[in-house]
């Protein structure tokens, strides 16, 4: 069975702080990809991006950069310099190619940007 | 180009009360889902269909009802609403070609209350 873990319910943050989303995932197959969602207070989820389980570099766009660790199976996201446009929900999710169609969330992150 | 439109966006109900959502998708997408949010828990996977004529039960199935009978549309059916009901629900849509990453394209969200 597939499981995403986002233990930081809640995270506030003065802007300009850099700050970063944990994700800790648990799959047996050997071929899924993660994501990340943003959920900002208009309720529509954005997507951010996906990594496949065979691609462990790291990816930087803008002020944002995901670091992917398969020895530790985390997929934690960082936002440099927050602003207080970032405050939202944002979920983790993992798909496993091999034996599911399930999309499988994390139980989200809100992040509070303060000005 | 409407992407995953989900109608209604807001509805109350009275326990017992049937209704369905509507979620259609413009975009020749095998995989279509319905997730619901509740606050603290993420998105859980209700139903998912990847294909017409083929569904089949997320993580939170009791109470939903589903069919696929086009690809474009993947109606969600409350037979008798429960007050536990009470959620925002979303679809998603996604195809399933071999290049196919696994990005879930969503709905705008379905913001359903039960009394």
């Amino acid at each position: 069975a597939q499981k995403v873990t986002q233990a930081q319910t809640e995270i506030s943050v003065v802007e300009k702080e850099d700050v970063t989303l944990d994700c800790v995932y648990e799959t047996r197959d050997t071929t899924y990809y993660l994501f990340w969602y943003k959920q900002p207070p208009s309720g529509e989820l954005v997507f951010l991006i996906r990594r496949n389980s065979f691609d462990e570099q790291n990816e930087i766009s803008g002020r944002y950069s995901w670091n992917f660790q398969k020895s530790t199976s985390s997929f934690n996201f960082t936002i440099t310099a927050s602003q207080v446009v970032d405050s939202a929900v944002y979920f983790c999710a993992l798909i496993a190619m091999d034996s599911s169609y399930k999309l499988i969330f994390g139980s989200g992150t809100r992040l509070l940007v303060r000005p | 180009n409407a992407g995953v439109t989900q109608t209604p966006k807001f509805q109350v109900l009275k326990t017992g009360q049937s209704m369905t959502l509507q979620c259609a998708q413009d975009m020749n997408h095998e995989y279509m889902s319905w997730y619901r949010q509740d606050p603290g828990m993420g998105l859980r996977l209700i139903h998912y269909s990847v294909g017409a004529g083929i569904t089949d039960q997320g993580e939170v199935p009791n109470g939903y009802n589903v069919s696929r009978s086009t690809t474009e549309d993947f109606p969600l059916r409350l037979l008798s609403a429960a007050p536990s009901q009470t959620s925002v629900y979303f679809c998603a849509s996604r195809g399933l070609a071999a290049s196919n990453t696994g990005e879930l394209f969503f709905g705008e969200g379905s913001r359903l209350t039960v009394l």
